[in-house]
């Protein structure tokens, strides 16, 4: 089955604490992107990655982090630092540009 | 500054009836624009890109570079076209997008 995955589909942490949010692809892409979902602000990138070993902040990187050490994965880290981290977090990935992104499943975080 | 606006946050029509959803870009060149969807428990998805001047499930987009807006239409709103649908902005040859805000599109029976 070909696509991006995103794995939770829901987690759950404590205020303070880092968490990880898994993002894989088997499409072969190039490029791969971090969005946050916020109801009536859309979808605001956090970081892309144009190809591995290199990415870029988008327009609300701070209090996040993300490595590109594979092609196939682009982990996001939501720091203690992040003010407002409950958030509902879309992956996507696409090829060269100006072509579509493929968007995975979402992960819905809550921190308490 | 790099910009996507979609003034409607909820649009309602009666099936059958036309739909725009509006869609103005502030942008200082020539941009990439594209029009994804997403239905209720499924992934955002894309609907149509103004490079490919296609339509997709009975819906157009045109771009006015003059107006700077990307207004999505149909003539004829279906049920099944109720969903979130995003505008969106790549620079030509970029990578970075910018999405506006959505508009929930609600069609009545």
């Amino acid at each position: 089955d070909g696509g991006i995955t995103q794995s939770p589909k829901y987690l759950f942490r404590k205020e303070g604490q880092n968490v990880t949010l898994s993002c894989e692809q088997n499409l072969n892409h190039d490029a791969m992107y971090w969005y946050r979902q916020d109801p009536g602000q859309g979808l605001r990138l956090i970081y892309y990655s144009q190809i591995v070993n290199d990415f870029q902040k988008g327009d609300i990187a701070e209090g996040y982090s993300v490595s590109r050490e594979k092609k196939e994965s682009f982990p996001l880290t939501v720091t203690s630092a992040q003010k407002n981290p409950t958030a509902f977090y879309l992956c996507a990935s696409s090829d060269r540009p100006p072509y579509e992104q493929y968007f995975g499943p979402g992960t819905r975080l809550t921190v308490t | 500054a790099q910009r996507v606006t979609q003034p409607e946050k909820l649009l309602s029509v009666f099936k059958g009836a036309p739909v725009e959803l509006k869609c103005n870009y502030s942008y200082s060149g020539s941009p990439e624009l594209f029009w994804y969807v997403q239905y209720s428990r499924q992934r955002l998805q894309l609907l149509l890109r103004h490079i490919s001047r296609e339509s997709i499930k009975g819906f157009t987009a045109d771009l006015n570079k003059g107006e700077t807006s990307f207004h999505l239409k149909k003539p004829f709103a279906q049920e099944e076209d109720s969903a979130m649908y995003y505008c969106a902005l790549s620079p030509t040859g970029g990578f970075k997008t910018i999405f506006g805000a959505g508009t929930r599109l609600f069609v009545k029976a």
